[in-house]
């Protein structure tokens, strides 16, 4: 049973342009939430966070945004790189919950063609 | 980067062999974890540590133990390998509990022949 869903295991755009990458949720108990990148033979990275009194979180050409009545996020990149080509996860903390309760998605791939 | 080392990095085992996976950190941060990575089902927690001798279970522990007797080091232990402990293992840091952010490892390749 998938708390955190990814439903598009893959995405491809061009660089320059927006990549939207999506993510939903079924445990309206969580209350924070992060995006990770990870590239090939690596360990994810911490990319963006947001909490869930807020609708909008950005930090460079990164921008998430959260739908808590549609238990949705979404991770907006302007303008789309090469070098964002990686996998990016969706991942989620209840509320009381410690690290530990963390959540994370499968997984979509982002690939970015110049 | 988080200052994490993980190892050994690669590695091929038999069937029924134990494993010691080390991860050493040097943030003196409180909280550690080990996750795996299989295709299909993003990071799944082992286990997790929240400060020296304290550990407890995550999602997918068994067929795993845990150790931590100091404060930069968790080690995750396979006791008797299987085929389908086949995985990337990264191990992770927290400074604190509620809400933050988790920094991980590069990881290790486990193949259990």
């Amino acid at each position: 049973d998938q708390q955190v869903k990814q439903n598009s295991p893959s995405l491809s755009v061009q660089e320059g342009r927006i990549s939207i990458l999506n993510c939903d949720y079924t445990n309206s108990m969580f209350d924070y939430f992060l995006w990770y990148k990870k590239y090939p033979a690596e360990g994810p990275t911490f990319l963006i966070s947001i909490s869930s009194i807020k609708d909008k979180n950005e930090d460079g050409r990164f921008t998430v945004f959260l739908n808590k009545s549609a238990k949705h996020l979404s991770l907006h990149i302007v303008p789309s790189q090469p070098g964002d080509s990686a996998v990016y996860f969706c991942a989620a903390i209840p509320t009381q919950g410690g690290s530990e309760k963390l959540v994370f998605g499968k997984g979509t791939k982002l690939t970015v063609n110049p | 980067d988080a200052g994490i080392t993980q190892s050994p990095r690669h590695k091929v085992t038999e069937t029924g062999t134990p494993v010691t996976l080390r991860c050493h950190q040097t943030e003196n941060h409180r909280y550690m974890y080990w996750y795996r990575q299989d295709p299909g089902h993003g990071l799944r927690l082992i286990h997790y540590s929240y400060g020296v001798k304290d550990t407890d279970k995550g999602e997918v522990s068994d067929g795993y133990s845990v150790s931590r007797s100091k404060t930069e080091d968790f080690l995750l232990t396979l006791e008797s390998a299987t085929s389908s402990q086949t995985s990337v293992y990264f191990c992770a840091i927290s400074e604190a509990h509620a809400g933050n952010t988790i920094y991980f490892g590069e990881g290790s390749w486990l193949t259990v022949v």
